[in-house]
């Protein structure tokens, strides 16, 4: 299994402002993914973090708004920019061990924005 | 776009079999079929994954059909906790992308 750490938790934040999230997983994985799920809806997959590269974006999102960092094997970051009521979502870390194999999610970070 | 469909939702006695449809008639000889399942207020959580032979493990079995166009996945004796969303997506392999898109699932609601 892996053991994934997101921060914060949940966080309250004023329009216009930026906030970073910040995934950690107890052991080096293949793939970490950052995924949005807003109110009562269905996952929907944001990108997927490379390390040591730039993220890989699904239609929709785009790096200035959603920035994102994978310096090493265990660790990424996701900022959300410039933050309207729109982006008041939970934003999901997951990632994947192994090739081909199951992907362990974080508790998620409940984003209100104001 | 999610490859999968399911119905919106379910209901199941306690202790009795759940057995959750998914229908992907899509699907290619490189995708896998998993589940995952999600707990208000939770991050989804892994339940099992397959290719084309049935699997089961601890927490559920999974049945996919012969020409692998649709599956089903059984929770043996369903308990009150496994209330949740189950979402039946369907995965390239690693070196294809390996994207997880999930769709809308099915609501499952156990009752006693």
């Amino acid at each position: 299994s892996a053991v994934i750490s997101q921060k914060p938790s949940r966080d309250i934040c004023q329009r216009g402002t930026s906030l970073t999230i910040q995934c950690q997983v107890d052991s080096q994985v293949t793939m970490m993914f950052w995924y949005r799920q807003q109110p009562g809806q269905s996952l929907t997959l944001i990108a997927t973090a490379n390390q040591g590269s730039e993220a890989t974006y699904e239609s929709g999102f785009v790096i200035d708004k959603f920035p994102i960092s994978r310096p090493n094997l265990t660790f990424s970051t996701l900022t959300v920019s410039n933050m309207s009521p729109e982006d008041s979502s939970i934003y999901l870390c997951s990632v994947e061990k192994a090739a081909n194999e199951k992907l362990f999610f974080g508790s998620g970070t409940q984003l209100s924005v104001l | 776009d999610a490859k999968t469909t399911q119905p919106t939702s379910m209901d199941c006695a306690e202790g009795r079999a759940a057995n959750l449809p998914c229908n992907h008639s899509t699907i290619s000889g490189n995708e896998y079929v998993y589940w995952y399942r999600q707990i208000h207020s939770q991050g989804p959580q892994y339940i099992i994954h397959g290719l084309k032979n049935n699997e089961t493990n601890e927490m559920a079995s999974l049945i996919i059909t012969e020409d692998r166009k649709s599956s089903t996945l059984i929770l043996p004796h369903a308990t009150l906790r496994d209330t949740a969303v189950y979402y039946c997506i369907v995965r390239p392999r690693y070196n294809q992308g390996g994207k997880l898109i999930f769709g809308q699932g099915t609501e499952l609601s156990v009752k006693p």
